[in-house]
């Protein structure tokens, strides 16, 4: 079947680094999205990652690695605003979207 | 980037009504729609997945006589909840992949209805 693990819930201190990991074990691979979700709000999107390596965006960097079927999302310096869900996403041979359960991320000052 | 707009943004109505949330494309032609319901500190899940022209697909446990999906157009679907009761309370989101997204799968989103059944 198909899978995708991140981790439920992680805390992380204002300014500081934070980690987010993703799993995946799909039939096939066009693709993985990392989505930001705020409470009773739609997602947003944050990056989108085909080719291994990693792609930086400003705070946001993600990171994939196929033959591993992983994925990270790296938030640096981070503000009480980052507080949110971060939902990983892979694009499977039939160009469906398969979704982790996604990782609520809290910030404390 | 490309927009999706949903419409409305939130609904009150009576156990038993029926309701009706539109999604469009403002600025893309949406080949494809997908309707998403998300209950409370839950991740999407996925409803039905709609091309244009042609019947909704259904997931595994979705009442398709429920929860009615046109997508008429390439700009608009819309998701009528029928006869809704108070367990339909949910968090509906709409997203739409097309032109914009080219094939990489990437989905725009609506900004989501909170519908709340009386």
């Amino acid at each position: 079947g198909q899978n995708i693990d991140q981790p439920t819930e992680m805390t992380a201190t204002e300014g500081a680094i934070v980690q987010i990991n993703c799993t995946y074990q799909t039939s096939g691979f066009n693709g993985l999205f990392w989505y930001q979700q705020h409470a009773g709000e739609a997602p947003t999107f944050l990056s989108y990652n085909v080719l291994d390596g990693l792609e930086e965006k400003g705070r946001f960097s993600s990171f994939l690695s196929r033959s591993k079927g992983y994925s990270y999302l790296l938030l640096k310096e981070l503000q009480m605003k980052d507080s949110a869900s971060y939902l990983c996403a892979v694009v499977d041979s039939n160009y469906q979207l398969i979704w982790g359960a996604g990782t609520k991320l809290i910030i404390k000052p | 980037g490309a927009v999706v707009s949903q419409h409305p943004s939130r609904v009150i109505c009576k156990s038993g009504t029926s309701v009706k949330i539109e999604c469009r494309s403002l600025d893309f032609q949406a080949t494809t729609m997908f309707w998403y319901r998300q209950f409370p500190k839950q991740s999407l899940m996925l409803m039905a997945t709609s091309n244009e022209g042609s019947k909704a697909t259904y997931e595994q446990g979705v009442e398709k006589d429920k929860f009615l999906i046109n997508h008429a157009s390439l700009t608009l679907s819309t998701l009528t909840v029928t006869s809704a009761h108070p367990e339909d309370s949910s968090f509906y989101i709409c997203s739409a992949r097309g032109i914009a997204g080219g094939d990489t799968g990437e989905l725009f989103f609506g900004e989501g209805s909170r519908l709340t059944v009386l």
